[in-house]
């Protein structure tokens, strides 16, 4: 298995709403990666794991709450989104190690209204 | 923040013709890779230039890095309607930490 896989595909939510991302590697992948992308702007970095612990978060707010059960999965929970927040909501994977290229899978297309 | 300025912004060439993409960024990197987005859905990694590589190949395929003046080009050559998409440079900071450039879209016309 080459792939990471993201559900759902896309998400409307309201603002009051929690909700959850959910993305799965059977790689063996060792870190693990959450990305925002607006239209037409390139692939933000919002958080990684590695090795199941979080090491990064560029500055993200709050109401972004990611969590890694198991190498495998990383979710990302959502609540109280702002319309601003609306986004393709990239996930992916890595190595963790070397000069290795990441493996996205194909996003979560989120509308908060 | 992004470190990556791509240049251009937007290309469109006739079918057949080659496609080359710039990438200029700021800081010290371990590689820098190429990866292509099709209709803003996920990333496909095309190519992995390490820090110590001057060239690399694969298939129609050739990046070049020049890290004294910290810039990196992808030639795709003998375009086809196929390669129509978004162009993103991303350098590796280490640490798992990969940050993209703005991108190249670029439209092949058949």
């Amino acid at each position: 298995d080459t792939e990471v896989t993201q559900t759902p595909k896309h998400l409307v939510m309201g603002m009051t709403n929690k909700k959850s991302l959910k993305c799965e590697q059977h790689m063996g992948h060792r870190a693990m990666y959450w990305y925002k992308q607006k239209a037409k702007k390139p692939p933000e970095l919002m958080f990684v794991y590695s090795y199941e612990k979080l090491s990064i978060n560029e500055s993200v707010p709050s109401r972004f709450s990611p969590e890694c059960p198991n190498s495998s999965l990383l979710n990302l929970h959502l609540h109280a989104l702002q319309p601003e927040d609306s986004a393709l909501y990239l996930c992916a994977s890595s190595q963790g190690t070397g000069d290795r290229p990441y493996t996205f899978g194909s996003g979560t297309r989120l509308t908060v209204v | 923040s992004q470190q990556g300025e791509e240049d251009p912004q937007a290309l469109s060439i006739q079918e057949g013709e080659n496609a080359t993409m710039n990438c200029s960024y700021k800081t010290s990197i371990n590689n820098l890779q190429w990866y292509r987005q099709n209709s803003g859905r996920g990333l496909v990694h095309l190519i992995l230039i390490r820090s110590n590589e001057r060239e690399k190949h694969s298939g129609r395929l050739r990046v070049t890095l020049d890290t004294s003046k910290k810039s990196s080009s992808l030639l795709i050559t003998a375009s086809r309607a196929a390669d129509t998409a978004s162009y993103f440079c991303a350098t590796d900071l280490g640490a798992q930490k990969l940050v993209f450039g703005q991108g190249t879209r670029l439209t092949i016309n058949p």
